[in-house]
Order: C-alpha cells, then sequence, then structure tokens
C-alpha cells in the first residue's frame, strides 16, 4: 500500500496568513484527495486533486480559500489561505490507485490559529 | 445519494468485552465497504475491506462482513484491548471507482482495564 508523508505536522499560524501543507506518496497513484477533520469530526472532503489540471471542490469550498496544485502523480499541495480561527482543524491527505482500492492516508496537519 | 451511517460512540467497553459497531449503507449498485481507524493524534488507517455481496474483512482481530440484504457491514471483535481504544469510521466506495470515499460520522471506542 501507499506510504503517505505530510509536512508540516502541525503548525500555530497567525490571522491572516497562509500556510501550504505538503503530500508525498512513495509511488504513483491515480487519485488524491484533501480532506478536513475538525475536532471530533468526521473527515469532509475538500476537493480531489487532479494532475495537470484544477482540483475539483466540493461544495462550500473555493479555490481561492484552499488552492491546490497536483503536478505529478506523486505529490500534491493544499494552501489554507487568509486563515482564521475558524480554519483550525486537521487536512489530511489521502491517496488511492483507482478502481476499488483502497484510499491510504496521511498523518495529517495539525494546524491551530491564533 | 450514497451514505454511512454509523451508531453514535462514544463506546466504552471494559477489556476482553465483545464488540460490536453497527454500520449501514445507502448505495446505487455494488459499492465496496471499508473499515477504517484513527488512534489518537494520527491519520486513518485501513482496517478491513470487502468488496462484493458476502464477503468478510478480518484483520487484527476484527471482523465484517458485507450483507447486502440488509446494506450492513457492521464490524465486530470478539475480545478487545485497551490498545484498540480509537475511533472507527466505516466507508464506501461507489461501484464506479475513481471517486472518493464517503465515511460515517466515526466511533470513539474506549476500552478500560
Amino acid at each position: 500500500s501507499a506510504v503517505i508523508s505530510q509536512k508540516p505536522s502541525r503548525d500555530i499560524c497567525q490571522r491572516g496568513t497562509s500556510l501550504t501543507i505538503q503530500c508525498q506518496v512513495d509511488s504513483q497513484v491515480t487519485m488524491m484527495f484533501w480532506y478536513r477533520q475538525q475536532p471530533g469530526q468526521s473527515l469532509t472532503l475538500i476537493a480531489t486533486a487532479n494532475q495537470g489540471s484544477e482540483a475539483t471542490y466540493e461544495s462550500g469550498f473555493v479555490i481561492d480559500k484552499f488552492p491546490i496544485s497536483r503536478p505529478n502523480l506523486t505529490f500534491s499541495t493544499l494552501t489554507v489561505s487568509n486563515m482564521s480561527p475558524e480554519d483550525s482543524s486537521i487536512y489530511l491527505c489521502s491517496a488511492a490507485t483507482g478502481g476499488n482500492q483502497p484510499q491510504h492516508f496521511g498523518d495529517g496537519t495539525r494546524l491551530s490559529i491564533l | 445519494g450514497n451514505s454511512v451511517t454509523q451508531m453514535e460512540g462514544p463506546v466504552t467497553l471494559s477489556e476482553e468485552a465483545f464488540l460490536t459497531i453497527n454500520c449501514t449503507y445507502t448505495a446505487t449498485g455494488y459499492p465496496s465497504l471499508f473499515w477504517y481507524v484513527q488512534y489518537p493524534g494520527e491519520g486513518l488507517q485501513l482496517l478491513l475491506k470487502a468488496t462484493k455481496a458476502d464477503d468478510k474483512g478480518s484483520n487484527k482481530g476484527f471482523e465484517a462482513t458485507y450483507r447486502k440484504e440488509t446494506t450492513s457491514f457492521h464490524l465486530e471483535k470478539g475480545s478487545v484491548q485497551v490498545s484498540d481504544s480509537a475511533v472507527y469510521f466505516c466507508a464506501l466506495l461507489r461501484n464506479s471507482g475513481n471517486t472518493p470515499l464517503v465515511f460515517g460520522k466515526g466511533t470513539r471506542l474506549s476500552v478500560i482495564a
């Protein structure tokens, strides 16, 4: 199964700043996704990161706030822009090889905004 | 649409007790079904999966059987340990694949010695 590394693992940021989270997979994957998990809650899908084209965002999430890049089949970034305390959450990267294969997850980035 | 419903937690059990976490789903066609586990401070790990009706997924003493007639995929373990304390998520993948998982809300399990 794919091994997914996320950086940073945690950060504390100031209101109004932006942070870019990196996700590296140890093998080529078809699908990459970004999720948000608020404390004690389930996962909410932010977007599907598409290789070589714009990400596909879920309702309630927009590109200006959460720009995503996916330059190749093993790497993606998520930027949380103009952060506010409401953005304090865990952000999780996930990847899958497609078909009915399961998704695998990174350990997440724990983000706190002051 | 596709959805997953899990029993509400938290669930608190004594060590060596029997565990059942209920999961039912709504989906068109024949989805694949998964259980994931999230230990404190970590990401999600795949626990087990089943891709067709009557399949049984198993791992680390946990089992779940894909029941199409009841649209269920209940997680069971005969004897839980303190180290099983975690949040458990049931999830489905549409039969067309190449789509993101649909997750249940998660069930927190606490096992006390």
